[in-house]
């Protein structure tokens, strides 16, 4: 199947910017996402970007996306303990049953 | 998202019991997903539906089987539980619209003793 890969941990301080990193393989991907869990909790919906656009901004977010190196970043600023989680980023792939492929997930960690 | 419910939320079963997961949705949805998720390899795919008669296999289906019982409702069952079973399970719905951002339940923590 496709491949998507993200670091495993990330660690910034209160304040500070957090980058998110993610690649994939698969070139057909139609649309990008970010889901956010929390300890204990299922995975949340935080933004996606369709795969004909460079950026996408709402509010603390940033999604950025590099289609030729089949790169995603999610960009969060300001950061607050209340986000830390693990974040993973998932492709959906223009064949096949809207099925998504996920990442390992980033645990990011801030630091107060 | 309380509009997608999973039950039990925790489960803690033996080795060759047969334990049945089950997953609502409020949505609407006629899409529905089985996804596990295991420390450090993300979440994969067991069996997803489109609807009600078309149940496709996911990823990693062996050892698995899935009963969609109406569009609102699509179950999971491990016939023999083993202990490499233990894991996160995730039910998620989607529409049948482009891209499908898929909407998920809270999860049920499996262990297989």
């Amino acid at each position: 199947g496709e491949d998507v890969e993200q670091s495993l941990f990330l660690s910034v301080r209160e304040g500070d910017s957090s980058v998110i990193n993610c690649t994939y393989t698969d070139s057909s991907s139609t649309y990008l996402y970010w889901y956010k869990q929390e300890p204990g909790a299922g995975l949340q919906l935080l933004t996606y970007i369709f795969s004909n656009m460079d950026m996408k901004q709402d509010q603390r977010l940033t999604v950025l996306l590099n289609k030729k190196d089949k790169h995603l970043s999610l960009r969060i600023a300001d950061t607050q303990t209340g986000d830390s989680a693990i974040y993973f980023c998932a492709e959906a792939p223009l064949t096949g049953a809207n099925n998504l492929f996920f990442g390992t997930g980033t645990r990011l960690t801030v630091i107060p | 998202d309380a509009d997608v419910t999973q039950t039990p939320r925790n489960r803690i079963t033996k080795t060759g019991k047969r334990i049945m997961l089950e997953c609502s949705q409020t949505k609407g949805h006629d899409r529905m997903y089985w996804y596990r998720q295991d420390p450090g390899l993300g979440l994969r795919l067991i069996y997803y539906s489109f609807d009600v008669k078309d149940i496709n296999k996911g990823e990693i289906s062996d050892g698995y089987s899935v009963s969609r019982q109406a569009q609102a409702k699509f179950s999971l069952s491990l016939e023999s539980a083993i202990p490499n079973q233990t894991a996160l399970y995730f039910c998620a719905t989607s529409d049948s619209t482009g891209g499908g951002t898929q909407y998920f339940g809270p999860g049920t923590r499996l262990t297989v003793l």
